[in-house]
């Protein structure tokens, strides 16, 4: 079936960077998206951005514009995020999930991975 | 501030329907036809539940069903069971700079 596994919490402290990991199977990877989105405790969804697994092209989110970078390695079916210069409210659950290309919608999503960020 | 806008709450008892509005500009919901709604249980990921204003993936009951006038799209939940209690977020395109807006989530109460 369908599923995308990500990587597991991380504890943080600011001024670091994390790298999250979603392994993706039961579809053809480079046929999607993938979009990154977080949710900070007890907030509603903030999205990222999204990658094409296809080409890499990539669209971030504004505010994390510098701050952000997400790619694909197609020969293993995994998508990474990488946030830098992590700060207090980064602290949230970051979810990644299959974004339909050109229908803009997420149909597939994974568990999320908690990420805290704390001195 | 969340760029489209839904009611923090809405509730129905088992078996009513209930309403949840999400309401944005010509530049997201009323300019084009790819709103989607997402289904969110406490500690659990989101679930798509309606793409594309109003389709429902296979495997959603057809309780559940989507519409949009103008600015503001709408997910209707038909015969209310107490599964459905949780928080609901829609979702707009926005054009080629922002491809994906969230409303800010509205929770639903089965009572």
């Amino acid at each position: 079936q369908v599923q995308l596994v990500q990587s597991g919490a991380e504890v943080k402290k600011p001024g670091a960077s994390v790298k999250v990991s979603c392994k993706a199977s039961g579809y053809t990877f480079t046929s999607y998206g993938i979009s990154w989105v977080r949710q900070a405790p007890g907030q509603g969804l903030e999205w990222m951005g999204w990658i094409s697994a296809y080409n890499g092209n990539t669209n971030y989110a504004q505010k994390l514009q510098g701050r952000v970078t997400m790619t694909t390695d197609t020969s293993t079916s995994t998508a990474y995020m990488e946030l830098r210069s992590l700060r207090s409210d980064d602290t949230a659950v970051y979810y990644c999930a299959r974004y339909r290309l050109l229908a803009y919608y997420m149909d597939v999503w994974g568990k999320g991975t908690t990420v805290t960020v704390s001195s | 501030q969340s760029a489209l806008t839904q009611p923090p709450s809405a509730s129905g008892s088992p078996g009513q329907s209930v309403t949840i509005s999400c309401t944005g500009t010509s530049s997201d919901v009323g300019g084009y036809n790819y709103v989607s709604w997402y289904q969110q249980h406490p500690g659990k990921a989101p679930k798509l539940m309606i793409y594309e204003v109003s389709k429902r993936p296979s495997g959603v009951p057809d309780r559940f069903s989507g519409s949009k006038s103008g600015n503001t799209a709408s997910l209707t939940v038909s015969g209310l069971q107490a599964e459905d209690e949780a928080d609901y977020y829609c979702c707009s395109y926005a054009g080629s700079n922002i491809p994906v807006v969230f409303g800010g989530g509205t929770k639903l109460t089965v009572l």
